[in-house]
């Protein structure tokens, strides 16, 4: 089925260095959700972007739509220990469920 | 705050075993979800069922049923568990697309770890 793809699989950090997450489609995107999921927990959203070009942000984290509604990406500043988790994308069209992309895991050491 | 709720939070069965797994949502949502989540392949869609006594497959529906007999409640079924089958299990609920740029926003339940031996 229709899938978003979504890199890196894992990536750990150094406490305060910045880390990104790719989400990219070979077909034009609706809109995209960002949801986090802790370990043992389940995934919370996040965010949605729905316009072309968007930008948004919350505390350390930027969302971004691409121009072309194709790629999307999140952004932390400064990672903190507390950002340990796996971030998935989503996408929703209109009468399916979500597809989520397989997520990205977060490590981050002290 | 919206609650969704599941049965388990740990279940182990035997193969050859009917297993069910329940979810109970309580914001009157009309879409509900379930999905099983492996590591190295992220969330995958079993079935999901936008109405009462409705269901459409997902991604993944082979060795699955499910039933929404009641708005409030999805249930998963297992007719033969069999050990590919043990993962994690999530539920999700979801009001449906409002209008214009609106999406609906999916709530996940705790989870339920199946292991099948």
């Amino acid at each position: 089925g229709q899938q978003v793809m979504q890199i890196p699989q894992y990536q750990h950090v150094q406490e305060g260095e910045d880390f990104t997450t790719y989400c990219n489609s070979s077909t034009t995107l609706s809109n995209i959700q960002w949801y986090k999921q802790r370990p043992g927990g389940h995934p919370v959203f996040l965010i949605q972007l729905v316009k072309s070009g968007e930008v948004k942000k919350q505390k350390r984290l930027t969302f971004q739509f691409g121009e072309a509604k194709k790629n999307s990406s999140l952004h932390i500043t400064a990672t903190q220990t507390t950002d340990v988790g796996t971030y998935f994308c989503a996408e929703h069209q209109a009468g399916t469920a979500l597809i989520f992309g397989k997520g990205t895991t977060l490590s981050v050491s002290s | 705050d919206v609650k969704v709720t599941q049965s388990s939070r740990y279940l182990v069965k035997r193969t050859g075993e009917k297993v069910f797994l329940e979810c109970v949502q309580d914001m009157d949502h009309e879409n509900m979800f379930w999905y099983r989540q492996d590591p190295g392949l992220g969330l995958r869609l079993i079935y999901f069922s936008y109405d009462v006594k409705m269901k459409e497959k997902g991604d993944i529906p082979e060795g699955y049923s499910v039933s929404r007999e009641k708005k409030e409640r999805f249930s998963l079924i297992l007719e033969s568990a069999s050990t590919n089958q043990t993962s994690m299990y999530l539920c999700a609920s979801s009001s449906p697309q409002l209008a214009g740029d609106e999406t609906d926003t999916q709530y996940f339940g705790p989870g339920t770890r199946l292991t099948v031996l």
